[in-house]
């Protein structure tokens, strides 16, 4: 199975401040078409996840664009440019490229 | 745009079937693959597997021995068997279609616990 391993785990942010998360893969996401199936979620408190980005940096139909996806073959990142209120939860990155599809641990992200 | 519902029993006991339903609706499930996702109360996120509405399935490895995924396309509906249920599968269980696209419709989720 493609391991995801991402950081941190918990990262405390200040309103307004930019936030980071990184996620690695055990192995290259590029799939055979050219495409690199990596995904991030947000899901929070007592909500469904949902999908942010998809294919490393296209952002979700709704999604504010102060959400940002950077990345490539193992190394992929989330960027919060400003970080509101409502960005409070955990961020999954996930890869869609190799079955069996995994997600990494999971990243909190709370207001400082 | 299409939406998920899952449905199914929100208590099963252990050493018996758990049996789940996802109503497809607002669009086809033709050339698409569906998927089941569960998530352990606090924990993180887990596949279970997929299937295509020709009828192809891909299951987890470490659950593919008590897993079953079906299609019914007549009725726009697909399910999940997981037989043999202990604590460690109860679960809030997710379907999804296909994460390859512009859009990853998601079910709202159902917890089934796995208790006597």
């Amino acid at each position: 199975d493609v391991v995801m391993t991402q950081s941190p785990l918990s990262l405390p942010v200040t309103l307004g401040q930019p936030a980071s998360i990184s996620c690695r893969s055990s192995q290259s996401l590029v799939y055979s078409d050219g495409n690199t199936y990596l995904n991030w979620f947000q899901q929070r408190p007592g909500q469904s996840p949902r999908r942010l980005i998809y294919k490393v940096s296209n952002r979700d139909s709704g999604v504010p664009d102060r959400f940002s996806g950077s990345g490539s073959g193992t190394d992929f990142t989330l960027k919060i440019s400003r970080v509101e209120a409502e960005d409070v939860g955990v961020y999954y990155c996930m890869q869609a490229t190799h079955w069996l599809w995994t997600f990494g641990q999971g990243t909190k992200v709370e207001i400082k | 745009q299409v939406q998920l519902q899952e449905a199914g029993p929100g208590l099963v006991k252990p050493s018996e079937t758990l049996s789940l339903t996802c109503t497809v609706s607002g669009g086809s499930m033709n050339s698409y693959y569906w998927s089941w996702i569960r998530q352990p109360p606090g924990k993180g996120l887990e596949y279970i597997g997929y299937i295509h509405n020709s009828g192809s399935t891909n299951y987890n490895p470490s659950l593919k021995s008590r897993v079953t995924i079906s299609v019914d396309t007549s009725k726009n509906q697909f399910s999940l068997k997981l037989r043999s249920v202990t604590a460690a599968d109860t679960a809030v269980y997710y379907c999804a279609r296909d994460p390859w696209g512009s859009s990853f419709p998601w079910g709202q989720g159902t917890l089934v616990t796995v208790s006597s």
